[in-house]
């Protein structure tokens, strides 16, 4: 399975751009990299998904290098309510949540 | 919106007692999921099911079982609670290796 690392925690301001990086040095040739977000008290909400390259859709965008030992999400000015902790997948199959980032945006 | 549902929302039971969480879903999905997290803390993966009459375990050890007799319907049950199982217990669901959807989940507080 594809061992995921992310940064704990990160601090933003309203209307910065945020961009988390996640490490999957070993993902498998056939997996996709998804992230998700989660508040407190909820579930994990999809935020975008990605094979390489780049991705984007309404929420973030989600680049890939040719490698694909690494990912990047980028969240377009940040408003508070992107406080939350997000998490990146490197696989498609049994699906393993780790740690999660932190992301904090302040006023 | 996911058609994914829990219940109960929250339960508060004495030690010992045998507990069922219910977890349905609406969208046909062959894969479905069961999460328990500690406030603060992350997602651990307790029990997975590919389709009818397929369960495995996750990757942390619980003592909970599973079935999956029906592909919309993934029950799991303790059947002697104890306080070290306080914890919230979320659902999932998914469509081949597409994105999870998951449900509101069980607020479980054993006394």
């Amino acid at each position: 399975l594809a061992k995921t690392t992310q940064p704990i925690s990160m601090d933003s301001y309203e209307g910065q751009e945020v961009n988390i990086t996640c490490s999957h040095n070993n993902i498998a040739t056939n997996d996709y990299i998804t992230w998700y977000q989660q508040f407190p008290s909820q579930g994990p909400r999809f935020i975008i998904q990605g094979y390489k390259t780049k991705v984007t859709n309404e929420v973030a965008s989600l680049f890939i290098p040719a490698d694909r030992k690494s990912s990047t999400l980028s969240l377009p000015r940040v408003s508070l309510s992107d406080t939350a902790v997000y998490y990146c997948l490197g696989n498609t199959d049994k699906l393993i949540f780790g740690t999660g980032t932190r992301l904090q945006v302040f006023p | 919106e996911a058609d994914i549902y829990q219940t109960p929302r929250y339960l508060v039971i004495g030690t010992g007692k045998k507990i069922t969480l219910e977890c349905s879903q609406t969208m046909g999905h062959d894969k479905m999921y069961w999460y328990q997290q500690d406030p603060g803390m992350e997602l651990h993966l307790i029990h997975y099911s590919y389709g009818v009459n397929s369960t495995e375990k996750g990757d942390l050890s619980s003592e909970s079982t599973v079935s999956r007799i029906r592909t919309e319907h993934f029950p799991l049950t303790l059947e002697s609670a104890r306080p070290s199982h306080t914890s919230q217990y979320l659902c999932a669901s998914s469509e081949s290796s597409r994105e999870q959807f998951f449900g509101p989940g069980t607020r479980l507080t054993v006394l």
